[in-house]
């Protein structure tokens, strides 16, 4: 089956450092979706990239879909303590039904 | 307010002992899904429906069944609970329309099985 992963696991970062987790797929993904889970709540929906090599922004964050759409990245600029959370990149396998997560890179801001 | 309602929020059980938890959504989605949340595991899919009557198996389906016999109902089954089922859970839907909607999440029910 298919298998997502994250890179880095965990990530710690002093406020105002830039924060970058990686997203890898085995096989080819029909789109890809982020999201974050503050501590002690649920995933929110943050955003979904489809095209090959699709660039998108939301303030901060800046989100990429890879050219062979089997990898994708979410970088922040600047990071805030409210940026705190575990962030998870999830895709549907080989175009079908089964909505993957992938397991997550768990971000710490330190004031 | 749109939302995934999943009750209860905190349940310990004992083994054995059948439980249903409820997930309930009011934004007409037709695609609802059990998830499952463990340290170092990230979020498995358990089961899946696409609209009423429709289900089928996520990653880690033994040990659980699931019914949709209404669109906003989607409740999730533990016939003979056991310890390795403690766990967090999450209720999700999304709109069934193409394959490109982010999914709403329930707030979670944390199951305690001893």
């Amino acid at each position: 089956g298919q298998q997502v992963m994250q890179i880095p696991q965990y990530q710690h970062v002093q406020e105002g450092e830039d924060f970058t987790t990686y997203c890898n797929s085995s096989t080819t993904l029909s789109n890809i979706q982020w999201y974050k889970q503050r501590p002690g709540g649920h995933p929110v929906f943050l955003i979904q990239l489809v095209k090959s090599g699709e660039v998108k922004k939301q303030k901060r964050l800046t989100f990429q879909f890879g050219e062979a759409k089997k990898n994708s990245s979410l970088h922040i600029t600047a990071t805030q303590t409210t940026d705190v959370g575990t962030y998870f990149c999830a895709g549907f396998e080989n175009y079908g039904q089964n909505f993957v997560f992938g397991p997550g890179t768990r971000l710490s801001v330190l004031p | 307010e749109a939302q995934v309602t999943q009750n209860p929020r905190y349940l310990i059980t004992v083994t054995g002992k059948k439980l249903t938890v409820t997930c309930s959504q009011n934004m007409n989605h037709e695609y609802m899904s059990w998830y499952r949340q463990d340290p170092g595991l990230g979020l498995r899919q358990i089961y899946y429906s696409m609209n009423v009557e429709v289900t089928d198996k996520g990653d880690v389906p033994e040990g659980y069944k699931v019914s949709r016999k209404e669109k906003r109902n989607f409740p999730l089954i533990l016939e003979s609970p056991s310890p390795n089922q403690t766990s967090l859970y999450f209720c999700a839907s999304r709109n069934n329309q193409g394959i490109g909607y982010g999914y709403t999440f329930g707030s979670g029910t944390r199951l305690t099985v001893v």
